[in-house]
C-alpha cells in the first residue's frame, strides 16, 4: 500500500517551454502533498506543501509564478515549471499524506533537464 | 552552515559488515528524526522514525540519536547486497513542520 507515482520519470524540453509533471497516490487520498528538487549532491530541498482544495505554501526562495502547483483532487498534485530554464534542470521528486503531520511517502521522482 | 550534514560517500563493505551512517545537525529545535532508504531510480523509503534520545531497533536497523551532541546514526548488522541504496537523514521540528534532509550516503554492500 501506500504507492505514490510520479509521470513523467525523465523529460527533456528546450529553454522557454512548460513542463508538467504529475504526482498520483495510487492507493489513499492525501489530503497534503509535497514537491521537493534535488540537484546533485545536494539535498532534497522543499518547494511547497500543497493541500488539497487549497493554494500552495511555497518555501522561501522558490518562485510561485514560475512553479505552479495544483492539488485539485485528493490523489493528484500537478507541478508546472513555467518558461524553463537551464538552471531549472533538476530531479523533482513529490510527497503524498494522508493528513499534515502524518507519514509522507515518496514518489519515484522526475528527471528534468532543460536545454 | 548546512542544517544537517551527511557524508555523501559512497561507503563500501562486504556482506555481513556492520554499517554505520552517520547525521549531525545544527539545530537544537529539532525533536523527530527519520532514516529513509532510497533506491536507484525510486522514491525515498522510510526505514526509522524516532523522536528521543537512545536506540531504536527494528530487525537488523538500529537508529541512535544523541540530542545533546545533535548527532544520529542507523546501524544496519549483517548487511547484504540489498541494503546496496542511498540512506538518508531527515529531521523535523513538530510533526506537521517541514522534512529537512541531509544529503544522503550512497551504500555498496558488496558480495
Amino acid at each position: 500500500g501506500a504507492v505514490v507515482s510520479q509521470h513523467p520519470s525523465r523529460v527533456i524540453c528546450k529553454s522557454g517551454t512548460s513542463v508538467k509533471i504529475e504526482c498520483r497516490s495510487l492507493d489513499f487520498q492525501a489530503t497534503t502533498m509535497f514537491w521537493y528538487r534535488q540537484f546533485p549532491k545536494q539535498s532534497l530541498m522543499l518547494m511547497a506543501t500543497s493541500n488539497e482544495g487549497s493554494k500552495a505554501t511555497y518555501e522561501q526562495g522558490v518562485e510561485k509564478d514560475k512553479f505552479l502547483i495544483n492539488h485539485a483532487s485528493l490523489t493528484l498534485s500537478t507541478l508546472t515549471v513555467t518558461s524553463a530554464h537551464p538552471e531549472d534542470s533538476s530531479f523533482y521528486i513529490c510527497s503524498a499524506s494522508v493528513r499534515a503531520g502524518e507519514t509522507q511517502y515518496f514518489g519515484p521522482g522526475t528527471r528534468l533537464l532543460v536545454l | 552552515q548546512k542544517e544537517v550534514e551527511q557524508d555523501p560517500g559512497p561507503l563500501s563493505v562486504p556482506e555481513g559488515a556492520i554499517v554505520s551512517l552517520n547525521c549531525t545537525y545544527s539545530n537544537s529545535a529539532f525533536q523527530y528524526f527519520m532514516w529513509y532508504r532510497q533506491y536507484s531510480r525510486k522514491g525515498p523509503e522510510l526505514l526509522m522514525y524516532t523522536y528521543s534520545s537512545g536506540n531504536k531497533e527494528d530487525g537488523r536497523f538500529t537508529a541512535q540519536v544523541d540530542k545533546s551532541s545533535k548527532y544520529i546514526s542507523l546501524f544496519i548488522r549483517d548487511s547484504q547486497p540489498s541494503d546496496s541504496a542511498t540512506y538518508l537523514c531527515a529531521m523535523q521540528i513538530g510533526t506537521a513542520s517541514k522534512l529537512t534532509f541531509g544529503t544522503g550516503t550512497r551504500l555498496q554492500v558488496t558480495l
